[in-house]
């Protein structure tokens, strides 16, 4: 069975510049988690999905990230503009139900802001 | 929201040498997940065990969910061990899997 797939692996780009994400959870997965993880923290929650539909966004901040699940399968998150601090690993998960399930994360997607 | 708590927050060992990492939880969970963060940054799933004791390998888990922490085992600790132990749990009233901060274990040859 295929795990979640992200890309790219690695991004650098300049503050006030955009990005974006992609991430693919493994198949049958309904719930999609963001998170971004600040080197020598834990991952931190951004947005969760549950087929296309928001769960909890509560973390994101709005007013710069931006993600969509369109066919609630593969998913996409956006930063514009970055600032420094967007500096981070930033990580999907999926898994099976919302609830009493087990989640798998992809290898990450490592963001540099200069 | 939930409190998650790990510690130590730091671990040396020598290889060969035991070692128990711990998680301490706010509130009721009905997800507890432990996972291995490997130098290259990938979350490794080692457990999922909201209640119990599961084993595999030299490692072993268990959570005691009425008193609200789970416990990581490492029995002759290898130097590919080293890496960043992360708990993740998911709070009964909610949907979010929240971690800890980690344990950062170096295992030295």
């Amino acid at each position: 069975e295929a795990g979640v797939a992200q890309s790219p692996r690695y991004k650098i780009i300049e503050k006030r510049q955009s990005v974006a994400f992609w991430c693919n959870p493994i198949s049958g997965h309904a719930t999609l988690y963001w998170y971004q993880q600040i080197l020598g923290q834990g991952p931190k929650l951004l947005i969760q999905f549950q087929n296309n539909g928001v769960v909890d966004d509560s973390q994101l901040p709005k007013d710069r990230f931006s993600a969509e699940r369109l066919k609630g399968v593969d998913s996409t998150l956006k930063i514009q503009p970055a600032k420094l601090e967007d500096s981070a690993v930033y990580l999907c998960a999926s898994s099976f139900f919302r609830g009493n399930t087990e989640a798998f994360f992809g290898q990450g997607t490592r963001l540099t802001v200069v | 929201g939930i409190q998650v708590e790990q510690s130590p927050p730091d671990l040396i060992l020598q290889e060969g040498a035991n070692s128990t990492l711990r998680c301490n939880f706010s509130d009721s969970v009905n997800n507890l997940q432990w996972f291995h963060q490997n130098p290259w940054g990938q979350l490794i799933n080692l457990f999922y065990i909201p209640s119990g004791t599961k084993q595999n390998g030299r490692l072993s888990a268990t959570t005691v969910a009425t008193e609200r922490y789970s416990l990581l085992y490492i029995s002759s600790s290898q130097t590919t061990d080293s890496g960043v132990y992360f708990c993740a749990v998911r709070e009964t009233s909610g949907s979010r899997l929240t971690f800890g901060e980690g344990t950062q274990l170096t295992v030295n040859p």
